[in-house]
């Protein structure tokens, strides 16, 4: 079990445009999802934390305005990216947790790779 | 500010041999530990978790948790060349499920 899937797997857009990217759990219900960013040879950055019905717990400089997160069934997170600069281009990886069965456990998507031009 | 340190490595093994990966955490409340492999340009997998001080065996991998030194280890025994990866150690450090990542320890497995 524990299976999280994310789409798309990789976008290319173009500067200004808004990319909105899917994560869902697909054998259990996560209460909890989390947005991590990873830059090339650098470690996860956690973006924000989001409970299902609830707004997103962003981290320290991170823009809320930008990275809008929506958690709106115990299946599905989505993220988006208003207003993407080349500066946003990033690996973009989602987690799910909050099945009973698995306590605090995190199960990672396989990940969204955004290139912005 | 609550850390989880692993050394960047990377750590080289011959194919066969024991590997043992390290990772100390500051906070000496955390309950929550968990061992992550994450192979080039994908998204980590979840390789073990550990709760209780001692050793934890799955296979190939043991986990080894020591609170009272505040360090977690894995150990991998006879090395593939397919273990070749960053291994994440993972500590939920402030409750709920939000969990504090180490920057990795990458680990080559040579043939």
């Amino acid at each position: 079990g524990a299976v999280v899937s994310q789409h798309p797997s990789w976008v290319i857009c173009k500067s200004g445009t808004s990319v909105k990217i899917e994560c869902r759990s697909l054998d259990f219900q996560a209460t909890t999802m989390f947005w991590y960013r990873q830059f090339p040879k650098q470690s996860l950055m956690l973006m924000a934390t989001s409970n299902e019905g609830s707004k997103a717990t962003y981290e320290q400089g991170v823009e809320k305005d930008k990275f809008l997160i929506n958690h709106a069934s115990l299946t599905l997170s989505t993220l988006t990216v208003t207003s993407a600069h080349p500066e946003d281009s990033s690996f973009y990886i989602c987690s799910a947790s909050g099945a009973a069965l698995w306590g605090d456990t995190q199960y990672f998507g396989p990940g969204t790779r955004l290139t912005v031009l | 500010q609550k850390e989880v340190e692993q050394n960047s490595g990377p750590l080289s093994v011959p194919e066969g041999a024991i590997a043992s990966l390290n990772c100390t955490y500051s906070d000496r409340g955390s309950q929550s530990f968990f061992w992550y492999r994450q192979y080039s340009g994908k998204s980590p997998e979840l390789i073990m978790s550990i709760y209780s001080n001692g050793d934890k065996e799955d296979g190939r991998f043991t986990a080894q948790l020591n609170k009272a030194s505040q360090y977690v280890s894995l150990l991998i025994r006879d090395s593939q060349p397919s273990d070749s990866a960053t291994y994440l150690c993972a500590v939920n450090t402030g409750g709920g499920n939000k969990l504090t990542f180490g920057t990795g320890t990458q680990l080559k497995v040579e043939l």
